[in-house]
């Protein structure tokens, strides 16, 4: 099957410090997306990105298919960016993957 | 909010006991996923449906079924539970191909 490997795999950040989170999949994969598990558990989609550069306020994600990976840029971190980022993609008939995530904390 | 609703939110349940957890969504969309979180596994999909009684397996779909009599409902059942499912039990739906998926809020469920 399809490896996806989620780095770094734990992040601690000084609130207002920017990051990058990276996952790499070891083959082609279909409509990469970026979720956000925060400390209660809720999974929050943040990006559908199956190629290019989209932004959503102080976050952004950038797949570069061809290249077999995507990122996602957090900018001024604030401590409700705490949790867990998993990116995944669609293999098969209609089936969705997760890496194992990248968890990050926010101190004040 | 996509719509979504996990019932129950928490269950304790005894080994060898029937479990259904149901899902619920009031989007009409037309795929339904189950997956279930553990420490160090991440998400791993047990079944999802792509219509009504269309379903299939995921990667860990040994001791679950799954059925999807009406759009809006896919209930999951552990026909003989075991302490090894015990995990967090999310429900995911999306619209349609190549498109976003939501997530539910979960289901604690412990096998005593």
């Amino acid at each position: 099957g399809i490896q996806v490997e989620q780095s770094p795999p734990d992040l601690i950040l000084q609130e207002g410090a920017n990051s990058t989170l990276r996952c790499n999949f070891s083959d082609s994969v279909n409509n990469l997306q970026w979720f956000h598990q925060n400390p209660w558990g809720q999974l929050i989609n943040l990006f559908y990105i199956p190629s290019g550069t989209k932004q959503n306020g102080r976050l952004s994600a950038t797949t570069v298919a061809t290249e077999r990976y995507s990122l996602l840029y957090i900018s001024s971190s604030q401590t409700t960016d705490s949790g867990v980022y998993f990116c995944a993609f669609y293999y098969g008939n209609n089936r969705l993957a997760f890496g194992k995530g990248n968890q990050v904390v926010v101190i004040p | 909010d996509a719509g979504i609703t996990q019932s129950p939110r928490h269950k304790v349940t005894e080994t060898g006991t029937p479990v259904t957890l149901r899902c619920h969504q009031t989007e009409n969309h037309r795929y339904m996923y189950w997956y279930r979180q553990d420490p160090g596994h991440g998400l791993r999909l047990i079944h999802y449906s792509y219509g009504v009684k269309d379903t299939d397996k995921g990667e860990v779909s040994d001791g679950y079924s799954v059925s999807r009599s009406k759009t809006e409902d896919f209930l999951l059942t552990l026909e003989s539970a075991t302490s090894s499912q015990t995990s967090v039990y999310f429900c995911a739906i999306r619209p349609g191909q190549g498109e976003k998926l939501f997530f539910g809020s979960g289901t604690q469920l412990s096998v005593l």
